[in-house]
């Protein structure tokens, strides 16, 4: 099973709201992602979760707050957004580094 | 500091037919992986095939192949006998070295499979 799920799939929100994305995975993988992609481009790192600690922060603005409850719990809590925010928000994780990234299906955000 | 370079824009090919994906990369390390992934309209993106730098033999997953050239650092993928449902925005990717599971991805080829 190489399932990822995420949810919601599709998100709409003004920008003084906070909400927050859900991703998770019950293949024991240690490593979680977010990534960012905008339409017709590749996706673009945010965040990388190792053993449940945050080991890479892209320079992300802190709008965007990750967090990993436990090793197959990773969620994106969003605050005070702005349209430019508006994207596909794409959950991976994997094994471990160097090894293949799965992929969920991804939240589709509007910033209003 | 990795770079992934895919060429092509755009491809398109008519259905049961051959088409090769291009994929070059710089890096200093010796030690890395790199991958195909599909993405089709539906959005999810999906492992086509993966290839270890220190395998010398190209890996194949069903109609889908590599022609890896570590010297050239080229990654191509070739796709045999075209389906409608091959039809997707196709990224190479690398991991490794200092970037260790940091996927640094090309621009991405659309490809369209007519019928």
């Amino acid at each position: 099973d190489t399932e990822v799920t995420q949810t919601p799939k599709h998100l709409v929100m003004g920008m003084t709201n906070k909400k927050s994305l859900k991703c998770e995975q019950h293949m024991g993988h240690r490593a979680m992602y977010w990534y960012k992609q905008k339409a017709k481009k590749p996706p673009e790192l945010m965040f990388v979760y190792s053993y449940e600690k945050l080991s890479i922060n892209e320079s992300v603005p802190s709008r965007f707050s990750p967090e990993c409850p436990n090793s197959s719990l990773l969620n994106l809590h969003l605050h005070a957004l702005q349209p430019e925010d508006s994207a596909l928000y794409l959950c991976a994780s994997s094994q471990q580094g160097l090894e293949t990234q799965y992929f969920g299906p991804g939240t589709r955000l509007l910033v209003l | 500091a990795q770079t992934v370079t895919q060429s092509q824009p755009e491809m398109s090919v008519q259905e049961a037919e051959t088409v090769t994906l291009s994929c070059t990369y710089d890096t200093s390390e010796n030690n890395y992986y790199l991958f195909w992934y599909k993405q089709p309209p539906s959005r999810q993106m999906i492992l086509v095939i993966r290839q270890e730098a220190y395998k010398q033999q190209n890996a194949t997953e069903n109609r889908f192949s590599v022609n890896f050239q570590k010297a050239a650092k080229s990654f191509s993928l070739k796709i045999s006998d075209s389906q409608l449902g091959d039809t997707a925005m196709y990224f190479c990717a690398f991991d490794g070295g200092t970037s260790y599971g940091k996927l640094t991805f090309g621009q991405g080829t659309i490809l369209t499979v007519h019928p």
